[in-house]
Formats: structure tokens, C-alpha cells, sequence
């Protein structure tokens, strides 16, 4: 079956150093998408990838889209305490369900 | 966009016993979620809730320790039965109100503690 695999499981960053968690996929992705958690929290959506070599922007953050669309990438400008939580990126293979990746911890130190 | 309420937030159980967790939804969805996450892991999704029909369970996950209802196209409920400390986790529900491969809403999630 699909697997999703996303590295690192850890970053620690210092304050204002910059931040990228990468995914790969088994399989081509009709589309990847991103979440962030908060300690405690629950998943919330920040972004869908669809098209093959895809970018795009949030404020410090940008997120890519492989030209294969079997990677991503998501990467932070600049890291604020308030980026502190675990990205989790998930890969849609054609059905309904999303292969989430294992995510990786953000933590800042300021 | 969808909110999800979902409860009970945590609980401690005794080992043997089952727990009934609720998640009610502010719009009608085909499909609800039920996803586990052990501490610092990732989501496992453990079944698909359909309306009017059984749930689909994934591989390693089974109904009669996982009994879901789903009575109507706002509400679902997934039982953990006979805990035991390894069933100890978070249990997230999740929606796709826009539908196929689309983004998800999740409930705010059960933090589950069997001793």
C-alpha cells in the first residue's frame, strides 16, 4: 500500500533560524497536503498541493510540490516560538483517505 | 469548512471497561473518521464511518473491538471495548466536508488513558 515517509522526526532551531520538513512518498500523489498540530492540540489544515512542481506561500512558510508529485517539502523562514508543534504532511493516492506521514516536532528555542 | 464537537477530551479508564466517544459535526458529511494517535506518532486510521451502512475497518483494527455508529449524517460514535493499557491514546474524528482527497477537519480529540 501507499506509504508516506517524512523526515526529520525532530528539529530543534533557534529562534529565527530557518526550518524544512521533507516527505516522500511509495507512490505518485494526486495531491499532498499539510497540517500542523499543536502540543495538545488537534491537526488543523494549513495547505493542499495539487499540480506537479507546485509552490506555494504563507507568509514564512512555503510549501512544494515535487515534479514527480511523489515529494514535499515545507519550509519555515525564520522560526518564531509560535511555529513550535508537529507538521504532518498527508499524501492522497486516488481515494478518500489520506496517507499521513509520522511528522516531524518543531521546537524553537528562543 | 466544518467544527467538529467531540467528547469526552480525556479520560481514565479501568482496564476491562469500554468507553464511548462521540463526535457531532455542524453539517451534513458522507464520510467521518476515526483515527488513532499514540503519543508522538503519527495518525493510523482505524475506520470510515458511513451513514446507513457498517464501517469500514482498516487492517489491524476490527469491529468487535472497535463497534462505530453512525445513526445520521452529523453524528458518529466509536467504542473502545474491553480496554486494556495498550489501547492508551488519543482518538481523533475527522471530516472532508468538500469531499474526495480534500481537507480535513478534526475533532479536538479524546485523550484516552487505560490503567
Amino acid at each position: 500500500g501507499q506509504q508516506v515517509m517524512q523526515i526529520p522526526q525532530y528539529q530543534h532551531v533557534q529562534e529565527g533560524e530557518d526550518f524544512t520538513t521533507y516527505c516522500n512518498s511509495s507512490t505518485t500523489l494526486s495531491n499532498i497536503q499539510w497540517y500542523k498540530q499543536r502540543p495538545g492540540g488537534h491537526p488543523v489544515f494549513l495547505i493542499q498541493l495539487v499540480k506537479s512542481g507546485e509552490v506555494k506561500k504563507q507568509k514564512r512558510l512555503t510549501f512544494q510540490f515535487g515534479e514527480a508529485k511523489k515529494n514535499s517539502s515545507l519550509h519555515i523562514t525564520a522560526t518564531q516560538t509560535t511555529d513550535v508543534g508537529t507538521y504532518f504532511c498527508a499524501g492522497a493516492g486516488g481515494s478518500y483517505i489520506p496517507t499521513f506521514g509520522r511528522g516531524t516536532s518543531l521546537i524553537v528555542h528562543p | 469548512s466544518a467544527v467538529i464537537s467531540q467528547k469526552p477530551s480525556r479520560d481514565i479508564c479501568q482496564r476491562g471497561t469500554s468507553l464511548t466517544i462521540q463526535c457531532q459535526v455542524d453539517s451534513q458529511v458522507t464520510m467521518m473518521f476515526w483515527y488513532r494517535q499514540q503519543p508522538g506518532q503519527s495518525l493510523t486510521l482505524i475506520a470510515t464511518a458511513n451513514q446507513g451502512s457498517e464501517a469500514t475497518y482498516e487492517s489491524g483494527f476490527v469491529i468487535d473491538k472497535f463497534p462505530i455508529s453512525r445513526p445520521n449524517l452529523t453524528f458518529s460514535t466509536l467504542t473502545v471495548s474491553n480496554m486494556s493499557p495498550e489501547d492508551s491514546s488519543i482518538y481523533l474524528c475527522s471530516v472532508s466536508p468538500s469531499g474526495k482527497d480534500t481537507e480535513a477537519f478534526f475533532g479536538q480529540g479524546t485523550r484516552l488513558t487505560v490503567v
